[in-house]
């Protein structure tokens, strides 16, 4: 079946700092996949998707690629603020109207 | 409402009792989704209605948990004779047309005592 594994947390970073977050997944066919993130106290958010190989998704200075050869979707972003600090989930969705298959989160703590 | 609503926000009750969770999701979206957080298990789908239909309930853990969908619009997620791993977060999530990503409501944060 379908799985997405990424990196646990937490993740403790620098304001300015250079943030990755490893995502991969197994799938068979072409998932779409997305990160969500959740703010502290707040429900999830779509951040960026890709639905299509080497497609990049970008928002709010995040980045990701989607690498079909490698089987990633890894988030990025330059340079962090401290109110990037939220719980970051990768997610694959294996067809159009599928449920989506979360990894476990990672929380990001970005302190001043 | 422009986004997902669910009801209760917060729900504290006994062991045994059951409960009935409520989400309206975004108005002409066909597509909703139940899904449940906690610390153990982390983010887990739980059914999907597509309409008054549900063509996927592969992630309903025990049948103490069933759910329906009325007017293809409003469902309600009930649990029956709630257990203490039944405490999480129930989160609720539609969707319009294909290939566009959920929409997610704040979820009840439901707590067995």
């Amino acid at each position: 079946g379908n799985s997405v594994t990424q990196m646990e947390g937490p993740v403790t970073l620098s304001e300015e700092a250079f943030l990755t977050i490893n995502c991969t997944y197994t799938a068979t066919g072409y998932p779409s996949l997305f990160w969500y993130v959740q703010y502290p106290g707040e429900g999830l958010q779509l951040l960026l998707k890709a639905t299509k190989a080497d497609d990049k998704g970008s928002n709010k200075g995040f980045e990701a690629t989607y690498r079909k050869e490698t089987t990633s979707f890894h988030l990025e972003k330059g340079s962090v603020q401290v109110s990037d600090s939220a719980v970051y989930f990768c997610a694959l969705r294996g067809d159009s109207w599928g449920k989506l298959q979360f990894g476990a989160g990672t929380q990001v703590v970005v302190t001043p | 409402g422009a986004g997902v609503s669910q009801s209760p926000s917060n729900k504290v009750t006994e062991k045994g009792k059951d409960v009935e969770l409520r989400c309206d999701p975004i108005s002409g979206h066909t597509a909703l989704y139940w899904y449940r957080q906690s610390l153990g298990q982390g983010l887990e789908f739980l059914i999907y209605f597509q309409g008054n239909s549900a063509p996927d309930k592969s992630g309903l853990p025990s049948d103490r948990f069933s759910a329906e969908r009325t007017g293809g619009s409003v469902s309600t997620l009930t649990i029956q004779r709630t257990q203490q791993e039944d405490s999480a977060v129930y989160l609720c999530a539609s969707l319009g047309q294909d290939n566009q990503p959920q929409h997610f409501g704040d979820g009840t944060r439901l707590s067995i005592l």
